[in-house]
């Protein structure tokens, strides 16, 4: 069965520092992955997306980054975190090919101080 | 993608059936509706997905009008457990990879004892 995990589950860290939160997907090949952040009392934002190694879009310009060093390894990075970065990180997985939903990690709880 | 338009909340009591309507009326032909279940501090969670007319798994059921201009998640005998955020999605191809999607805000479902 497929599994995804997340890391860390919570993160506080100070306003100018850099981030780094980790997203791995196992049991599937060539997923398609997703970062959503979600701020408090809010819907989903989706932040990036990724059909292959290497291959990243990106749907909200701004001082986070993501990249796709293998196959089912989904990262999100930032240099410089600024106060309005935090919030909910959740990073999701949907099959290459297939059914359509989406499977979702069990996210990371940000605030930046 | 096509913009859908929810009810901001809900209330309801135990037992009764609760239905909860979305608007997306520059749906296109390829779109399919899926909707989802979120839990605080947690992922969102697939419930249904279709493409027209009714589906039904043991969950909900999904009711689509011919135009496809709307949908009705329909929850049957709701109980406490209930109570989440749910959000309706159209886009994207099923058995295509490679697809975006954009959460809403959701219906916030609140279910009384």
């Amino acid at each position: 069965s497929q599994t995804i995990h997340q890391w860390p589950a919570t993160l506080v860290q100070p306003v100018g520092s850099p981030l780094s939160l980790e997203c791995t997907v196992e049991g599937t090949s060539n997923p398609n992955l997703y970062w959503y952040r979600q701020a408090a009392g809010r819907g989903l934002q989706l932040l990036f997306y990724s059909v292959g190694i290497g291959q990243i879009s990106s749907e909200v310009p701004q001082n986070l980054s993501a990249s796709r060093p293998q196959d089912r390894q989904f990262i999100l990075s930032s240099k410089k975190l600024l106060l309005s970065d935090s919030g909910f990180y959740l990073c999701a997985w949907r099959p290459g090919t297939g059914v359509g939903e989406q499977y979702f990690g069990p996210g990371t709880r940000l605030t930046v101080t | 993608l096509a913009k859908t338009t929810q009810p901001i909340s809900m209330d309801s009591y135990e037992g009764q059936e609760v239905n909860i309507t979305c608007s997306h009326n520059n749906i296109a032909t390829n779109d399919y509706i899926t909707w989802y279940q979120q839990f605080p501090s947690q992922g969102p969670r697939f419930i249904i997905q279709g493409y027209k007319t009714k589906v039904t798994n043991e969950v909900a059921s999904l009711f689509i009008p011919a135009d496809r201009k709307s949908s009705t998640l329909s929850l049957p005998r709701v109980s406490l457990s209930d109570t989440a955020v749910y959000y309706c999605l159209v886009g994207g191809r099923p058995y295509t990879g490679g697809f975006k999607t954009i959460f809403g805000a959701g219906t916030r479902l609140f279910v009384k004892a």
